[in-house]
């Protein structure tokens, strides 16, 4: 079983509307979790960091975790066609090292 | 303030073969993490260091090692190239506060792109 997993997509949305990408983990264990953005060709960029159960939003963006179910999620308000983009899920382990997922393909069509 | 660098930014070898790749942390920190990442895929985890000690070690063979010099910055070898070594290598450093709970973010380079004939 892989330590992080995600839809790989495509996800399509139009332009304007809510994208929601999701992500489960296996290490119960697991303390903090991240979400990047990898655009073609460039290396990974983050996007924000949640350790606590509950929403934490920072701008457009809404990162979810319910550390019972062991799912992070993140929603993007008012996409626009510069979000699409592969979103990446990392999991930091006790050890400090970090999982991420296989990612998901976002495109936003105008 | 400069960023995360790597060096080369491409690399051609071929198999059987042996390369080094490089990397030059943000000013102040001290930790730098390796993973490879093949196209279609998510960074897999390669190696961590800490003050200059191994904190993690990802699932790839003995042919990967690597080393962090007292400067923080750290170099990836390769030995005995395969094909499916041929992949974008990335290097990411972070502060490291020591917090139990660690948040701490980790910054990309630019990676290498390694191509394996």
């Amino acid at each position: 079983q892989k330590e992080v997993e995600q839809n790989s997509g495509p996800l399509s949305v139009p332009e304007g509307a809510i994208a929601s990408l999701n992500c489960t983990y296996s290490d119960r264990g697991s303390q903090s979790f991240f979400w990047y953005r990898q655009y073609s060709g460039k290396s990974p960029e983050l996007i924000m960091f949640i350790y606590s159960n509950g929403d934490k939003e920072d701008g457009r963006f809404t990162a979810q975790l319910n550390k019972a179910s062991q799912y992070v999620s993140l929603l993007i308000r008012d996409s626009q066609p510069s979000d699409s983009a592969t979103y990446l899920c990392a999991v930091i382990n006790l050890a400090n090292n970090l999982f991420f997922g296989t990612g998901t393909r976002l495109t936003v069509i105008p | 303030d400069a960023g995360v660098t790597q060096s080369p930014t491409h690399l051609i070898k071929t198999r059987g073969q042996h390369v080094t790749l490089r990397c030059s942390p943000i000013s102040g920190h001290k930790s730098v993490s390796w993973y490879q990442q093949v196209l279609g895929q998510g960074p897999q985890f390669i190696f961590q260091y800490y003050e200059k000690e191994e904190r993690g070690r990802g699932n790839f063979p003995d042919r990967f090692s690597a080393r962090q010099f007292p400067n923080y910055s750290s170099e990836l070898n390769v030995n005995a190239l395969l094909l499916g070594d041929s992949a974008l290598y990335l290097c990411a450093s972070s502060l490291d506060r020591g917090l139990a709970v660690s948040t701490d973010t980790q910054y990309f380079g630019p990676g290498t792109r390694l191509t394996v004939l």
